[in-house]
């Protein structure tokens, strides 16, 4: 079955910069858009940033548009989250989510790490 | 922005019951619409995608239906192992977005 694991959360002082990274398995992961979901402590989800196959197309939320940047590596079937200016706000589990082959809509999801922004 | 609503937002219900939850979108987004399902202290499911296409290895007594602004999640027979947290959400315009959320509590 597919299998999505996120690593590189962590406790981080406001202001400074984090690196999630997702590594994908058992599935063509250069076919599928991916994902990146969050959820605050106790709260809903919200959908922060979505990358098509080729990295063509790349989209993210208003609330982190300027500050946080998906990419993805193909070759070595990850994906990545670059965050900076991190705020309190930002604190939340972050989710890795495959998208479809045509279509952004998250299928299956990662077990997510918590990014903890606190001074 | 595309707002998604859902109601209830919590309901107790007993076993055995049908469920049904509703989503309304704030604009038309034709069938972009699919559920999710989140257990405490577990990763979102994926039950249903595109507003009525069941995912593979969801029970058959989940379904879906609607279009345009206007969505519905039904459980048929409900089991215990449903008490969970759904979601819906929308992939037809940026930014993406989820409902804010139904809790069903198995009585």
């Amino acid at each position: 079955e597919v299998q999505l694991v996120e690593s590189g959360g962590g406790l981080v002082e406001p202001g400074r910069s984090l690196r999630l990274s997702c590594a994908a398995s058992k599935f063509s992961f250069s076919n599928y858009f991916m994902n990146w979901v969050r959820q605050a402590p106790g709260k809903g989800l919200e959908w922060v940033s979505s990358i098509s196959s080729s990295s063509t197309y790349i989209y993210y939320a208003d609330s982190v548009r300027g500050r946080f940047t998906i990419s993805r590596d193909n070759a070595k079937n990850s994906l990545y989250l670059q965050m900076n200016s991190l705020r309190a706000e930002d604190t939340a589990v972050y989710y890795c989510a495959r998208g479809g082959t045509a279509t952004t809509a998250p299928d299956y999801w990662g077990q997510g790490t918590l990014v903890t922004v606190s001074s | 922005e595309i707002v998604l609503t859902q109601s209830p937002d919590f309901q107790s219900v007993t076993p055995k019951e049908r469920v049904t939850i509703t989503c309304r979108a704030s604009q038309s987004i034709g069938g972009g619409l699919h559920w999710y399902q989140q257990k405490p202290d577990q990763s979102p499911k994926l039950l249903i995608k595109f507003a009525s296409q069941s995912f593979s290895g969801v029970p058959s007594r989940f379904s879906g239906s609607g279009s345009g602004t206007d969505f519905t999640l039904t459980i048929n027979g409900l089991e215990t192992e449903d008490a969970a947290t759904y979601y819906c959400h929308q992939s037809s315009g940026l930014p993406y977005t989820f409902g804010q959320g139904t809790k069903l509590e198995i009585k």
